[in-house]
């Protein structure tokens, strides 16, 4: 059974960090990409940013929004995903969900975590 | 701001069929995903690749699109059907994602 748990959240004075940690289990973690998003209370849905697997580079993309100031990253051997965010704002405060990302004829996200809250706030 | 756009709400009878459109540039390069969304809980994937279902979701939902515009329709809404629809792509450069506004679903 494919599990994403996130972890890491909690209250948060603006200007300072947090890292947030989505722990997978139940496929193979290597092979996918992962995806971060985030809700602010009575907001939509908002993608943060994603990391591809080791066999497409690796590499990371992120929303206009949160560029220069978070960052994914993963460890594939603990089969975790962490998004590191710095210097944040007040706006930055929501629910956190990580998400599985499957390509089949599109790129989509079929398992997400339950979602961690983040409050920034002084 | 989105660059996909939705409806903000939508009400359908118990039982009718109901139509949620989402509107975006990237629509013509990429298929829409839809996401069902209920209070305090993660999204679900309803329709992906334009009509295609999830395991476990029910055949009522189907999707469609025509240009720049993805649909999900719900044939026979449901109590059950109440919740937020979010339609999701790729933007113009096929880096980034981009979700719609969301569209919040009344059954009556």
């Amino acid at each position: 059974e494919v599990q994403l748990v996130e972890s890491g959240g909690g209250l948060v004075q603006p200007g300072r960090s947090l890292r947030l940690s989505c722990t997978a289990s139940g496929f193979t973690f290597g092979d996918y990409a992962m995806s971060w998003f985030r809700q602010a209370p009575g907001k939509g849905l908002e993608w943060v940013g994603f990391i591809r697997s080791k066999a497409h580079g690796g590499t990371t993309e992120y929303a206009a929004s949160v560029k220069g100031r978070f960052t994914i990253s993963s460890d594939d051997s603990k089969t975790i995903a962490y998004l590191q965010m710095n210097s944040l704002k007040t706006e930055d405060t929501a629910v956190y969900f990580c998400s599985r990302e499957k390509y089949s004829g599109t790129y989509l996200f079929d398992y997400w975590g339950q979602g961690t809250q983040v409050t920034v706030s002084s | 701001s989105s660059e996909l756009t939705q409806d903000p709400a939508v009400s359908v009878a118990l039982g009718q069929t109901v139509r949620i459109t989402c509107q975006g540039d990237s629509l013509g390069s990429y298929y829409a995903n839809w996401y069902q969304q209920k209070p305090g809980q993660a999204p679900v994937l309803v329709i992906y690749a334009k009509n295609n279902r999830p395991s476990g979701i029910p055949d009522r939902f189907s999707g469609s699109s025509s240009g720049n515009t993805a649909s999900l329709t719900i044939s026979g809404a449901q109590a059950e059907d109440e919740a937020d629809y979010y339609c999701n792509s790729r933007d113009s450069s096929g880096n980034h994602l981009v979700f719609g506004g969301g569209t919040k679903l009344t059954v009556l």
